[in-house]
């Protein structure tokens, strides 16, 4: 969507961190989402941040949120091959408009 | 919770027939949006239904396109009379209700010849 922005392609090498970032324009986005796609499959829900945080931990996942610049980022630590997929970001105003508006999705290649 | 469920997995159809499919949500979920993604792009908002009213539709769901939940439990999207711009991935997630993620299905990929 033309709200929210990523950058394409990201290619890692296995066990170094991935940090996969987002830009968003609606100031009044209030819940931002990481998702990841693997080829022919669906999206699978990964994390997502309230926009009264700026950041949240969840295993190797780091989601940093910066709400004046309107920045999300994603970091992936200790990135695997099967980290490799589409990982698309997303955000929903809240009150009462919870559909998500997706960026184009950042492609993530994990190289040995 | 056995997630969102799609069917078919895969459609392909004529130009000009039309195609149904069907959508069961987690159970528990009252929340249930449908999606389209095209090659290379996220996925697109079409409709969104809370129960069975649909409360919201994308200006992306032209007339050929409909949407039904008519116990508020599965979902069904119907296309009539399809056409090539039509082929794409057709996602279906549910939710509950308020401030909470949405689970998303496998698809159901679309080719229009």
């Amino acid at each position: 969507g033309e709200d929210v922005e990523q950058s394409l392609f990201l290619s890692v090498r296995e066990g170094d961190s991935s940090v996969i970032n987002c830009t968003y324009t609606d100031s009044s986005s209030t819940y931002l989402y990481w998702y990841k796609q693997e080829p022919g499959a669906g999206l699978q829900l990964l994390t997502y941040i309230f926009s009264n945080m700026d950041m949240k931990q969840d295993q190797r996942l780091t989601v940093l949120l910066n709400k004046k610049d309107k920045h999300l980022s994603l970091r992936i630590a200790d990135t695997q091959t099967g980290d490799s997929a589409i990982y698309f970001c997303a955000e929903s105003r809240g009150s009462n408009d919870y559909k998500l508006s997706f960026g184009a999705g950042t492609t993530v290649t994990v190289r040995a | 919770d056995t997630g969102v469920s799609q069917n078919p997995r895969h459609k392909i159809t004529k130009r000009g027939q039309n195609v149904t499919f069907r959508c069961d949500p987690i159970s528990e979920h009252n929340r249930l949006y449908w999606y389209r993604q095209t090659l290379g792009q996220g996925p697109e908002f079409l409709t969104y239904f809370q129960n069975e009213a649909q409360l919201e539709k994308s200006r992306l769901l032209s007339d050929r396109f409909s949407a039904e939940r008519p116990k508020g439990s599965f979902s069904t999207l119907e296309i009539q009379r399809t056409e090539q711009g039509d082929s794409a991935m057709y996602l279906c997630a549910s939710s509950l209700e308020g401030a909470s993620p949405l689970h998303f299905g496998n698809g159901t990929r679309l080719t229009v010849t």
